[in-house]
C-alpha cells in the first residue's frame, strides 16, 4: 500500500520558522512535492524534490531523504497569509500524485 | 504561465441529473490531466488519469460509468457526474501536466452540491 504521514496541525507566530515533516511508504517513488491550499481554494505548487537534499525557493525550502523516506517543508519569516493547509504528495509512476492528509498551519500575530 | 481553468466554479443540481465539468489548460498543451475529489477538511483523492485521445484510467473504487471522463484535445478534459446523488457533493479539482512525471498545475476547482 501507499501512505503518507504528516502532522494534522501546526501553530506558529509571525516571523517564526516552522517545519512540516512528511514520511512516506510507497512504491514507484519519483519525488516528493509540496502544495499549499487556502480555505476554499485549489492547491498551489510550492516545491518538488526528486533527489536528496534541500531545495530553496524564497522563504520556503523543502528537503528530501530518499533513504529515510522522509521530507520536510520549511517556512521562514512566517506571515499571516501563510495560514493554510500544506500537503506533501508523492510523485508516483504514471505521473500520479498521492497526497498526504494535510497539515493545517495557523500563524498567530 | 501554466494556467488551468475549470468551469463552472459552482454548480447546484437536483438528484438524478448529470453535471459536466470542464478543465482547460490555457497556455500549454497538456498530454495528461488528472481529476481529484476533495471532501471538507480532507485530502485530495485521485479519481482518474486522463490522456489525450485515449480512455481514462480510474483509481480503485471509482465508478467509471458514474464519472465519465473525456480528454478530446490537448487543452480540454471533461468530467461528467452522471445521475448525481447528494453523496457526490464535493470539491472536484483537475490538474494538468505537460508530460507524464512533470509538475501538475491545478485548476481552481468546482464545488458541486447535489440536492
Amino acid at each position: 500500500g501507499q501512505s503518507l504521514e504528516q502532522p494534522s496541525e501546526v501553530t506558529a507566530v509571525e516571523g517564526a520558522i516552522v517545519q512540516i515533516n512528511c514520511t512516506y511508504q510507497t512504491s514507484g517513488f519519483y519525488g516528493l512535492s509540496w502544495y499549499q491550499q487556502h480555505d476554499g481554494g485549489a492547491p498551489t505548487f510550492l516545491s518538488y524534490n526528486a533527489l536528496d537534499g534541500l531545495e530553496e525557493t524564497g522563504r520556503f525550502s523543502s528537503f528530501l531523504s530518499r533513504s529515510d523516506s522522509y521530507g520536510y517543508l520549511l517556512l521562514q519569516e512566517l506571515q499571516m497569509k501563510d495560514s493554510a493547509s500544506y500537503f506533501c504528495a508523492v510523485n508516483n509512476q504514471g505521473g500520479k500524485l498521492i497526497f498526504g492528509q494535510g497539515t493545517e498551519l495557523s500563524v498567530k500575530p | 504561465g501554466a494556467v488551468v481553468s475549470q468551469h463552472p466554479s459552482w454548480v447546484i443540481c437536483k438528484s438524478g441529473t448529470s453535471v459536466k465539468i470542464e478543465c482547460r489548460s490555457l497556455d500549454f498543451q497538456a498530454t495528461t490531466m488528472f481529476w481529484y475529489r476533495q471532501f471538507p477538511k480532507q485530502s485530495l483523492m485521485l479519481m482518474a488519469t486522463s490522456n489525450e485521445g485515449s480512455k481514462a484510467t480510474y483509481e480503485q473504487g471509482v465508478e467509471k460509468d458514474k464519472f465519465l471522463i473525456n480528454h478530446a484535445s490537448l487543452t480540454l478534459s471533461t468530467l461528467t457526474v452522471t445521475s448525481a446523488h447528494p453523496e457526490d457533493s464535493s470539491f472536484y479539482i483537475c490538474s494538468a501536466s505537460i508530460a507524464v512525471k512533470e509538475t501538475q498545475y491545478f485548476g481552481p476547482g468546482t464545488r458541486l452540491l447535489v440536492l
